[in-house]
């Protein structure tokens, strides 16, 4: 079984600073797919950047990026000149390569952009 | 656009009730899923299907029970409520290609009481 962590429950930056989510997973799959979703307080949970194992290239979307490590499996999130519209649940899942599987999540990290 | 209907965003029940919890997507996807969610624990998968009249256990099926009798709508069931059945509950759906993200329902917060 898959195991996914975030280690930082919560977290709090000034707007416009850059601010880096860790999450680590675990498995002894060699494909797999791992995400990052987003949760406002409306509670609609949004894809925030997707990022294939077999890429070597970190997958970025505008002001989000990830630092893949696969031999560390380590998928850190960075989003960069934070905004307010940032502030929400910040959730890692993790999906292996085959099958109807859906995914498996981490704990969460609650992002706090101050003004 | 892509959209994923849950039917009610809050709902109170009582304990014992037997209680219906509907999801309808207009993408014609193939998967479906029902997760629930608690503070500090993140999201857990109850049931999954990935095809009509189909169903899987997820990590947590103890206590519900799942029916999919069209492409677009998967219902969870909980038999008979209980109070630690309260929580958040997200429906998604997705595309059967493995690269295909979750789109996700707005969720139904359930209060059992």
């Amino acid at each position: 079984a898959q195991t996914v962590t975030q280690s930082q429950p919560e977290m709090s930056v000034q707007e416009a600073e850059t601010v880096t989510l860790s999450c680590t997973y675990d498995t002894s799959e060699n494909n797999y797919y791992l995400f990052w979703y987003k949760q406002p307080p409306s509670r609609q949970m949004i894809l925030v950047i997707r990022q294939e194992a077999y890429k070597q290239q970190n997958a970025t979307e505008n002001r989000f990026s990830v630092n893949f490590q696969k031999a560390a499996k380590s998928f850190s999130l960075k989003i960069s000149d934070s905004q307010l519209g940032d502030t929400a649940m910040y959730f890692c899942a993790f999906r292996p390569g085959g099958g109807a599987d859906g995914l498996t999540f981490g704990k969460g990290t609650h992002l706090i952009i101050q003004p | 656009d892509v959209k994923v209907t849950q039917s009610s965003r809050y709902l109170v029940k009582r304990t014992g009730e037997k209680v219906f919890l509907e999801c309808v997507q207009d993408m014609d996807h193939e998967n479906m899923f029902w997760y629930r969610q608690d503070p500090g624990l993140g999201l857990r998968l109850i049931y999954f299907s990935y095809d009509v009249k189909m169903k899987e256990k997820g990590d947590i099926p103890e206590g519900y029970s799942v029916s999919r009798e069209k492409k677009e709508r998967f219902s969870l069931i909980l038999e008979s409520a209980s109070t630690n059945q309260t929580s958040m509950y997200l429906c998604a759906s997705r595309l059967r290609d493995t690269i295909s993200p979750l789109h996700f329902g707005n969720g139904t917060r359930l209060t059992v009481t």
